[in-house]
């Protein structure tokens, strides 16, 4: 069982240039979220998905977009990154709210730089 | 914004002393948890207490709640040098399926 794993762990842009973040879980969970992780302020929360081809904003969506096309994929996408994109992204995932347990998993994180 | 506050920022005690760690938050709650995290690595779940419990023990840890101030304390008892770590609060808010972080607090515990 791999929890939560997310590609690449690291990764250098240049301003301008498109990535797309990968998150896949094998943990058949329902919700799945995307944070951003910078000095100082915790973990903010970009987009969050309640279920396969469902995405919403969180607190800081702006400059990515995401998808889950697939209940177990959540990807994040930087379509023009700008240095103030440089961070450390999480993934995380959790069940749905039918069951009691509410704990997210989370991945290792990929940190990325914008130069 | 709606992220949480943790206080104090920073925290450096002896081993075997005991750390106690605030968080604040915002809004009403469907349950609060915190969270570990050792440096360069993803966040590890240690407990979550809902919002209808005021205390909440698993092993060395103690959380309490408290709705009506919108805080929740976390004690670590006997604390060890592996206890060095971030530990962050995170709050699921009523009618909404987003966990919302705090800011951290940086627990250093000296052997």
């Amino acid at each position: 069982n791999a929890g939560v794993t997310q590609t690449p762990k690291f990764r250098v842009l240049k301003t301008g240039q498109s990535m797309t973040l990968l998150c896949a879980q094998d943990m058949n969970h329902e919700y799945m979220y995307w944070y951003r992780q910078d000095p100082g302020m915790g973990l903010r929360l970009i987009h969050y998905s309640v279920g396969e081809g469902t995405t919403a904003k969180g607190e800081v969506p702006d400059g990515y977009n995401v998808s889950r096309l697939k209940k177990q994929n959540f990807l994040l996408g930087l379509e023009s990154a700008a240095p103030s994109q440089t961070s450390v992204y999480f993934c995380a995932s959790t069940t749905s709210r039918t069951r009691r347990a509410t704990e997210a998993f989370f991945g290792q994180g990929t940190r990325l730089t914008v130069v | 914004s709606q992220q949480g506050e943790e206080d104090p920022q920073a925290l450096s005690i002896q081993e075997g002393e005991n750390a106690t760690m605030n968080c604040s938050y915002k809004t009403s709650i469907n349950n609060l948890q915190w969270y570990r995290q050792n440096s360069g690595r993803g966040l590890v779940h240690l407990i979550l207490i809902r919002s209808n419990e005021r205390e909440k023990h698993s092993g060395r840890l103690r959380v309490t709640l408290d709705t009506s101030k919108k805080s929740s304390s976390l004690l670590i008892t006997a604390s060890r040098a592996a206890d060095t770590a971030s530990y962050f609060c995170a709050t699921e808010g009523s009618g909404t399926y987003k966990y919302i972080f705090g800011t951290g607090t940086r627990l250093k515990v000296l052997a």
